[in-house]
């Protein structure tokens, strides 16, 4: 079983659709990443978050500790936001990260 | 924001052949960096994790006489894949901690990568 599952595995959306993205955990974190992979391959961490709720521009990052749940949020989407969206939980320890959703935003 | 440098950003050798990959941070001081490997349609898997001044700590199941890890200073390390083999082909990735901070948050700064061709 894996530490991070991530829903749902691919994700194809209309361009100005709202998306969400899900993560849970099954370990103790101090905080939790939200990455954004391009396809050619460069990682931009968007978010960490260890409690609450964080926004910038579009995108919103919530995270329930004691349901071991955040979700990833894009609202108005669109085709540059065509990525693999990776959430990471850091245990304090180590890292662990979940298999990514493939977002891809149709115009 | 801090900025990791990866380089080169893809690279093709010949079987049997070593090959070697950078990673800088541009603005800052990392004491720590982390290797990972990443295969088509799957996550990041760590291969090591690289401080500066001292012996990198490897991942169990990762050969460390095979992926050779260096951190010389507190801006760069590099990942030496020694005699690649095909199998070896792969997307390596790295990423960085800012020495500043003392308790560590777990806020990372990832480099864009580097895939790995070997024929």
């Amino acid at each position: 079983k894996n530490e991070v599952e991530q829903s749902p595995q691919n994700l194809t959306a209309q361009e100005g659709e709202f998306i969400t993205i899900n993560c849970s955990y099954s370990v103790g974190i101090s905080a939790l990443h939200w990455l954004q992979q391009h396809p050619g391959g460069g990682i931009v961490s968007l978010f960490m978050l260890s409690s609450g709720k964080k926004k910038h521009g579009r995108l919103i990052a919530t995270i329930n500790i004691q349901e071991k749940h955040s979700s990833l949020h894009i609202t108005a989407s669109h085709p540059r936001d065509s990525a693999v969206y990776i959430c990471a939980v850091y245990t304090g320890n180590q890292f662990y990260f979940g298999t990514g959703t493939s977002l891809t935003v149709i115009p | 924001g801090a900025v990791v440098s990866q380089h080169p950003s893809w690279v093709i050798c010949k079987s049997g052949t070593s090959v070697k990959i950078e990673c800088r941070s541009l603005d800052f001081q990392a004491t720590t960096m982390f290797w990972y490997r990443q295969f088509p349609k799957q996550s990041l898997m760590l291969m090591a994790t690289s401080n500066e001044g001292s012996k990198a700590t490897y991942e169990q199941g990762v050969e460390k006489d095979k992926f050779l890890i260096n951190h010389a200073s507190l801006t760069l390390s590099t990942l030496t894949v020694t005699s690649a083999h095909p199998e070896d082909s792969s997307f390596y990735i790295c990423s960085a901690r800012d020495a500043k901070s003392r308790v560590w948050s777990g806020e990372l700064f990832f480099g864009e990568g580097s895939r790995l061709t070997v024929l």
